[in-house]
């Protein structure tokens, strides 16, 4: 069975610093790895989809990559901000699984003014 | 504006009680899901719908119960044979394309049994 394992649980960093998140995943055979921000008590916001053909994808300040035969992907912040404080959760789509997604436990990341 | 709403955004139940939590969506999504996160924690799905009419157990499901009337629609039901339903109860939408599957979230509704 599909297992997603984001470490750290939680990041705290000054303001500025560019900063990596990362995800692991222990089987390779997914569709895509999706990258959520959920601030505290609210619902997720979808932030990055990287398909299982892909290697990376960008938004801004953001860039996640994959590299599905090691199981593992990265979320890239650079130059983090205050705001960006959240929990940032992985999740992939596995072969097989209907459209079930398996999510990581999350990093809860706090940047300091 | 399209989007998922949830609600109530609080709820709390006493015990042995069954209450119903709401999650509508404009999105015209075919696909609904219903997770539960607990402090801390990643999500774990309880039940999803790819069509109305339809719906399957995820990894959770002892203790709830969905309908799918609607398209728009993917109520779910907390009944008290849930021994620790106190937890924040997220519903997801998506067009179930495959590969390019991408689930969107209402705000969640947290629930707490007294």
């Amino acid at each position: 069975k599909q297992e997603v394992t984001q470490i750290p649980a939680a990041l705290s960093v000054p303001e500025g610093e560019n900063l990596v998140l990362n995800c692991s995943f222990t089987d390779s055979a997914i569709y895509n790895l999706q990258w959520f921000r959920q601030d505290p008590g609210k619902g997720l916001t979808s932030l990055l989809l990287i398909q299982s053909s892909q290697r990376e994808q960008t938004s801004g300040r953001l860039n996640a990559s994959l590299d599905k035969s090691s199981g593992r992907s990265t979320l890239y912040i650079a130059a983090s901000q205050p705001g960006d404080s959240a929990t940032y959760l992985c999740a992939v789509l596995p072969h097989n699984a209907g459209n079930m997604l398996t999510f990581g436990g999350g990093t809860r990341l706090m940047v300091k003014p | 504006d399209g989007g998922i709403t949830q609600s109530p955004k609080y709820l709390f139940r006493k015990e042995g009680q069954n209450v119903t939590l709401s999650c509508e969506q404009n999105l015209n999504h075919d696909a609904m899901y219903w997770y539960r996160q607990d402090p801390g924690q990643g999500l774990r799905l309880i039940y999803y719908s790819q069509i109305v009419n339809d719906f399957q157990k995820g990894d959770i499901a002892e203790g709830y119960s969905v309908s799918r009337e609607k398209k728009e629609s993917f109520p779910l039901t907390v009944t008290s044979a849930q021994k620790n339903p106190t937890a924040f109860y997220l519903c997801a939408s998506s067009i179930p394309t495959g590969p390019y599957n991408e689930q969107f979230f209402g705000p969640g509704t947290r629930l707490t049994v007294l």
